[in-house]
């Protein structure tokens, strides 16, 4: 166990539809990042969090959004579901900066859109 | 924008030997951190192993040990004696500065290593 948490571990949705991704940080981590891992692919970065604001993002599609809330955890909203969003997605943490450890992931969402 | 290089999408090697997986980057940054994650099967992303820029000395960990050539930039991981356990996806990661709370790791496409039995 990482100590971050993701949930669920695996969703099946159909196209068009909307879906609500959650993480729980390591305790103690004010950052969270958001990346989508296509299959075989690399970590693509979608968006960070620190302290409940956003700081940075990455190439994160305008059908996708994020929040972090006053206890930390986060959550990624996908909406309007296409077959290509089909991947893993990962939440990671960090304490800041995260230079000491790196970061440490969660287990992964597997979203399968049919 | 950074960005991480990896030119070996697979390598298979035979359990006890030593392996060398390649990464180069791309930065104007001066002072920075590199990261070597393994994927295994199971996907969970593990941290193997930690460089710090400033540092002329590689890092160490057990088995696995890096090549940091500043100059170069690039940052290649060697497997000694590698387990059958090494099977997995290494995907070699830059970390950019931490500017006002704001930071991000950069990761390369990955290679898929084998060890064979």
């Amino acid at each position: 166990d990482s100590g971050v948490t993701q949930t669920p571990k695996h969703l099946i949705t159909a196209t068009g539809q909307r879906v609500t991704l959650r993480c729980s940080p390591r305790s103690g981590d004010l950052s969270v990042y958001w990346y989508q891992q296509s299959l075989d692919q690399g970590l693509q970065f979608l968006i960070q969090y620190y302290n409940g604001e956003e700081r940075a993002k990455g190439n994160i599609l305008e059908r996708f959004s994020a929040q972090q809330f006053p206890d930390l955890h986060s959550e990624l909203n996908l909406s309007s579901l296409e077959l290509g969003d089909s991947a893993l997605y990962f939440c990671a943490s960090s304490d800041a900066p995260g230079r000491l450890y790196g970061y440490t992931f969660g287990s992964g969402t597997r979203l399968t859109v049919v | 924008a950074q960005t991480v290089t990896q030119s070996q999408p697979e390598m298979s090697v035979q359990e006890a030997e030593t392996v060398t997986l390649s990464c180069t980057y791309d930065t104007s940054e001066s002072n920075y951190y590199l990261f070597w994650y393994k994927q295994p099967p199971s996907r969970q992303m593990i941290l193997v192993i930690r460089q710090e820029a400033y540092k002329q000395q590689n890092a160490t960990e057990n088995r696995f040990s890096v090549n940091f050539q500043k100059a170069a930039k690039s940052f290649s991981l060697k497997i000694s004696d590698s387990q059958l356990g090494d099977t997995a996806m290494y995907f070699c990661a830059f970390m950019t500065a931490w500017i006002q709370g704001a930071q991000k790791l950069v990761f390369g496409q990955g290679t898929r290593l084998t060890i064979n039995p």
